[in-house]
Formats: structure tokens, sequence, C-alpha cells
């Protein structure tokens, strides 16, 4: 059971040039989520999904794009990279409420860097 | 618009010492609020969660306090260690939302030896 993970780590990509981030949870969690962390300002949500097939802007979701094809997978498309997209993006999975069992496991997390 | 203020910024205690992390929201249909622990280079786990009618929960060394009236809550760690130096986040839930958590800016703590 690996949980959450995520490709790639570290990317370093140039202003205008475009990435996907990969997501995968093995534990069939329906709802996922994409946050990005900036310093000092904790974590923004950028898409969320509540199933295959179904997906939600969040907090701050201008630049991207994300997919839910299936249950495990969940990916992250940056179009057009500029480097306010700089952060270190975090991919979560819950599962369906449970006895208010609301928790969010996260992944390792990838650094981006738009230079 | 920040809807969950977090302070402060960092924190440093000495082992054995009490750690004290405040959280305050605006919102009154938040209904859940979970704390995470971030350590380098990880992503954030759970720590420790709460409903609103609830004042108090207690879980090991971990304690959240509830006040809503005030609409604040927060982390209590006792006898803090070294390994418990990370960065803490507050959250908060509202109710019939699909769990989009909206989190506090984050508690950097550091625990000397």
């Amino acid at each position: 059971n690996a949980g959450v993970t995520q490709t790639p780590k570290f990317r370093i990509l140039k202003i205008g040039q475009s990435m996907t981030l990969q997501c995968t949870q093995d534990m069939n969690h329906n709802y996922m989520y994409w946050y990005r962390q900036d310093p000092g300002m904790g974590l923004k949500l950028i898409y969320y999904s509540v199933g295959a097939g179904i997906t939600d802007k969040g907090e701050v979701p201008n630049g991207y794009n994300v997919s839910r094809s299936t249950t495990e997978d969940f990916p992250l498309r940056l179009e057009l990279a500029a480097p306010s997209q700089t952060s270190v993006y975090f991919c979560a999975s819950s599962r369906l409420p449970s006895s208010g069992a609301y928790e969010q496991y996260f992944g390792p997390g990838t650094r981006l860097t738009v230079t | 618009q920040q809807q969950v203020k977090q302070s402060p910024q960092s924190l440093i205690v000495q082992k054995g010492g009490i750690s004290i992390i405040n959280c305050a929201y605006e919102n009154t249909a938040f209904d859940y609020f979970p704390w995470y622990q971030q350590f380098p280079g990880k992503g954030p786990a759970l720590l420790i969660a709460i409903r609103p009618d609830v004042s108090e929960k207690k879980e090991g060394r971990f304690t959240i306090s509830f006040n809503k009236s005030a609409k604040q809550f927060s982390l209590h760690i006792m006898d803090s260690q070294p390994g418990d130096s990370a960065t803490y986040f507050c959250a908060a839930k509202k109710a019939g939302s699909a769990r989009q958590l909206t989190f506090g800016s984050g508690t950097q703590l550091t625990v000397l030896p």
C-alpha cells in the first residue's frame, strides 16, 4: 500500500513550457485534491475531484487544468508556465465520509521552479 | 481573504516545555477543525482534529482547545520534544463541502534539546 504517490519530485521549467504533474493513490479514495504551498502562505486548493469524471475549481485554479478518468489518477496540467507558478505542489486524497472521518492523505510533493 | 488566521509564524520552545499555536476563524459554517503536521520534504499528515460540539480533545501529548463563541481553536503540545520540530497547520472545513480544507499559514516549531 503506497498511499499517494507523486511524480516527478523536482522539475525546472522555462517560462511558457507545459508539463503534467502526476498523482496516483492506491487506497480507492473517491476524493482527490491538488494544493500548492508557498512559503508563509499555507496550502491553497487548486482543483479537486469527488470521483472519476467529476472535477471542480478550488481557490487558485488559473493556469492549471485537471482530469480524472480513473479513481486512482488525478494529473495536474500546467499550460504556459509562469514564474508565479513556482511552488511546491501536493496531491491528496480522502475516503467517503464515515463517522466524520475527513482525513486527507498527502503525497510527498513536487517542487517546481519556473525560470 | 484569509479565512483561517494562524499565529505565531514561528515558535521556539525548550525540550519539556509547552508549545501553543493559535488559530481564529470567521466563517461559522466551518464544522471540522484539523491540525496537520509537516516535516521538511514531506507532505502534511493529520495530527488531531475536533468538531465544534466539543471544547477539548486530547491525544497523547497533543490537545486541541476549541472556543466556539470566540471562534478560536488552539493546539497544545505538552512535554515538547525535539522530534516535534515541524511545521504545523490548522485548517477548517465547511459543512456540506466536498471536504475542501481551508488552511492557516503555518507555524514553524523548533524544540531545542
